[in-house]
């Protein structure tokens, strides 16, 4: 399979529960990132990743715990989330983080619920 | 930190008119601002982008151009089509970085046959 692809594409927990969402990435990227989408408010960054060093953490709160194993793969994992946290989460990934080669490539998204 | 102003929010033409989504930023390091489209329920694919050094850009239908010293960047869609319907989001680079990028909040456009 090509291109960026997340798992779940849908999921719902409770505020206690311990999930994590999944990104792959099979375009030889050395970048990647999540963004959060909720609605009427604009694509936000939370994290990005470089040659598996997290190089940004866009003052995201603790219950959101990003890991990069391998330049391929990109985790997200959710503990103790809020309501508020209910949103579309986006995977992305990049040829790498420096101009010319920082053109985003978005997966098709975890669409979560917090209940 | 960086602020991205788009608008409007919501825009309707007929099909065979032009569309121009404006967006404003805030951050005068910023050096990078590419243009997303997102048709319903997809991901947001890149459709155009445009760097500091360059005031105008054209692909086809579309153009993007940029206005440093006024701190504003357009999207023209011309010939629009039933497909151009999307939310379209601008972006700025933020930061001094490459990759940091502030989105807009974005333009649902809709080209009505």
């Amino acid at each position: 399979e090509t291109g960026v692809t997340q798992t779940p594409r849908h999921l719902v927990m409770g505020m206690t529960n311990k999930k994590s969402l999944k990104c792959e990435q099979h375009l030889g990227h050395n970048a990647m990132y999540w963004y959060k989408q909720s609605a009427k408010k604009p694509l936000e960054l939370m994290f990005v990743y470089s040659l598996e060093e997290r190089v940004e953490n866009n003052s995201v709160p603790s219950r959101f715990s990003p890991e990069c194993p391998n330049s391929s793969h990109l985790f997200l994992h959710l503990h103790t989330l809020q309501p508020e946290d209910s949103a579309l989460y986006l995977c992305a990934s990049s040829q790498d983080t420096q101009a010319g080669a920082n053109v985003l490539t978005f997966g098709a998204g975890s669409r979560l619920t917090v209940l | 930190g960086e602020n991205v102003e788009q608008h409007p929010s919501t825009l309707s033409v007929q099909e065979g008119d032009s569309a121009v989504i404006k967006c404003t930023y805030s951050d005068s390091a910023s050096n990078y601002f590419p243009w997303y489209k997102q048709e319903l329920g997809k991901r947001p694919q890149l459709i155009i982008d445009i760097r500091s050094n360059v005031g105008e850009k054209k692909d086809q239908r579309i153009a993007v151009t940029l206005n440093k010293t006024a701190k504003h960047f357009s999207l023209h869609i011309t010939e629009t089509q039933p497909e151009d319907s999307a939310v379209y989001f601008c972006a700025a680079s933020s930061g001094g970085s490459n990759y940091k990028l502030t989105f807009g909040k974005g333009t649902l456009l809709t080209v009505n046959p």
